[in-house]
């Protein structure tokens, strides 16, 4: 079983909907990051939470530690929304940070 | 600030050879990681730099090896190259636990 889990693997929705994205864990974790790949490859960090919630524009992220799950939303989904989530966590006295699998997101006009 | 660079953008070996991809991190950040995404799969874990020491190593064998200088970039070296070694390899940087990861735009490794 790996480290980070999310899912969906796949997901397709309309322009406009509400996307929710989630990522378990099963390691104890000082953050959790959300990060978005474009085709062509590049990675942006979205978030970095240790706690709580974060906002910025139409995305959310929520971690609960207890339950070792986040999740990430996107309101008002776009088509430039389409890309691939990915979930990574920092565990291990080195700062170890694994990567869940991803989430390939389509967002059709 | 600059962001994480990383070259050559694209690397075109033959089967046997040797490739070399290397990779600055944001200043003032002393960790770096490698990873290799293969065609349709996720980000798998190379290497960990920190401190110019390696603190890990994913589940890779000894003909992928690296480096870290003393002003922090790195170095990554693919030894005896194989087909399935085709691949964007990643560096991140990180300055604390606490921190933001920051990508670099990866190297786009072919091996024919």
């Amino acid at each position: 079983k790996n480290e980070v889990e999310q899912s969906p693997q796949n997901l397709t929705a309309q322009e406009g909907e509400f996307i929710t994205i989630n990522c378990s864990y099963s390691v104890g974790i000082s953050a959790l990051h959300w990060l978005q790949q474009h085709p062509g490859g590049g990675i942006v960090s979205l978030f970095m939470l240790s706690s709580g919630k974060k906002k910025h524009g139409r995305l959310i992220a929520t971690i609960n530690i207890q339950e070792k799950h986040s999740s990430l939303h996107i309101t008002a989904s776009h088509p430039r929304d389409s890309a691939v989530y990915i979930c990574a966590v920092n565990s291990g006295g080195y700062q170890k940070v694994t990567f869940g699998t991803g989430t390939k997101l389509q967002v059709i006009p | 600030e600059a962001g994480v660079t990383q070259s050559p953008t694209h690397l075109i070996k033959t089967r046997g050879q040797q490739a070399t991809l290397r990779c600055s991190p944001i200043s003032g950040h002393t960790s770096v990681y490698w990873y290799q995404q293969a065609l349709g799969l996720g980000l798998q874990f190379l290497l960990w730099y920190d401190e110019g020491e390696e603190r890990n190593r994913g589940n890779f064998p000894p003909r992928f090896s690296g480096r870290q200088f003393p002003n922090y970039s790195s170095e990554l070296n693919v030894n005896a190259l194989e087909l399935e070694d085709s691949a964007l390899y990643l560096c991140a940087s990180i300055r604390t636990s606490n921190s933001p990861l920051h990508f670099g735009n990866g190297t786009r490794l072919t091996v024919t």
